[in-house]
């Protein structure tokens, strides 16, 4: 089936513009995650949602940074009044019970391409 | 609490020969450990997964890791390495709620 996807891949936003990222998880897949990747460092938890459920935000670096997940499919990470440290690619994971190939799975979470949001 | 630390940032090898990419973790319970591989301006796709079955585990393209309790080590390996194989590489730990816990990546290049 479809992986995840994530659009925009690219996102230029000026400093003080509010910003919105949008994954689409796996069909069927509860549980969504998302990350930040910082140039030359490695992803960095932000969020967790079971279904339409938020789990855990202890990532969230800032209270202008928000996700929803409002019917437990579809996710959106808005960021409000960026500053130019909110330049990074922004992933998003699903994770669920069976893969890609319809195997048992085992806590693999599955990436999206991300969002590249550059703060000028 | 769970964390990796990946050894090396770069590693450069020459094709054909074997690599290595260091990792160790720590882990509060008996962890779970992932290999993930970015190449550029790509997702990240998994390699393979350590999830307390066989301590020799292997993945796509030929790499296999090595879960070893002792040296609290995860260390990915390769027997002969493929210009393909050049792209950056995450050593990962499941932590609570099953969020992951990436290391710094290294990036292996691979010479002619």
């Amino acid at each position: 089936g479809a992986g995840v996807s994530q659009s925009p891949r690219y996102k230029v936003a000026k400093r003080g513009q509010d910003v919105a990222l949008r994954c689409d998880p796996i069909s069927g897949h509860v549980s969504l995650f998302w990350y930040q990747q910082a140039l030359g460092q490695g992803p960095e938890f932000l969020t967790y949602f079971q279904n339409e459920a938020q789990l855990d935000k202890s990532g969230l670096p800032s209270d202008r940074f928000f996700a929803e997940r409002p019917e437990g499919s579809v996710s959106t990470l808005k960021i409000q009044r960026t500053q130019q440290e909110d330049s990074a690619v922004y992933l998003c994971a699903s994770s669920g019970s069976w893969g890609l190939a319809g195997e048992r799975n085992s806590y693999e979470q599955y990436f999206g391409p991300g969002t590249r949001l550059t703060v000028t | 609490a769970q964390s990796v630390t990946q050894l090396d940032s770069h590693v450069s090898v020459s094709e054909g020969t074997p690599v290595l990419l260091r990792c160790n973790y720590s882990s509060s319970y008996s962890p779970s450990l992932f290999w993930y591989v970015q190449h550029p301006n790509k997702g990240l796709q998994l390699l393979l997964k350590y999830t307390s079955a066989a301590t020799l585990v292997k993945g796509i393209n030929g790499f296999e890791a090595e879960f070893k309790k002792s040296e609290t080590s995860f260390h990915l390996t390769k027997p002969s390495a493929h210009m393909s194989d050049a792209a950056e590489y995450f050593c990962v730990v499941r932590g609570n709620f099953n969020k992951f816990y990436f290391g710094s990546g290294t990036k292996l290049n691979v010479k002619p």
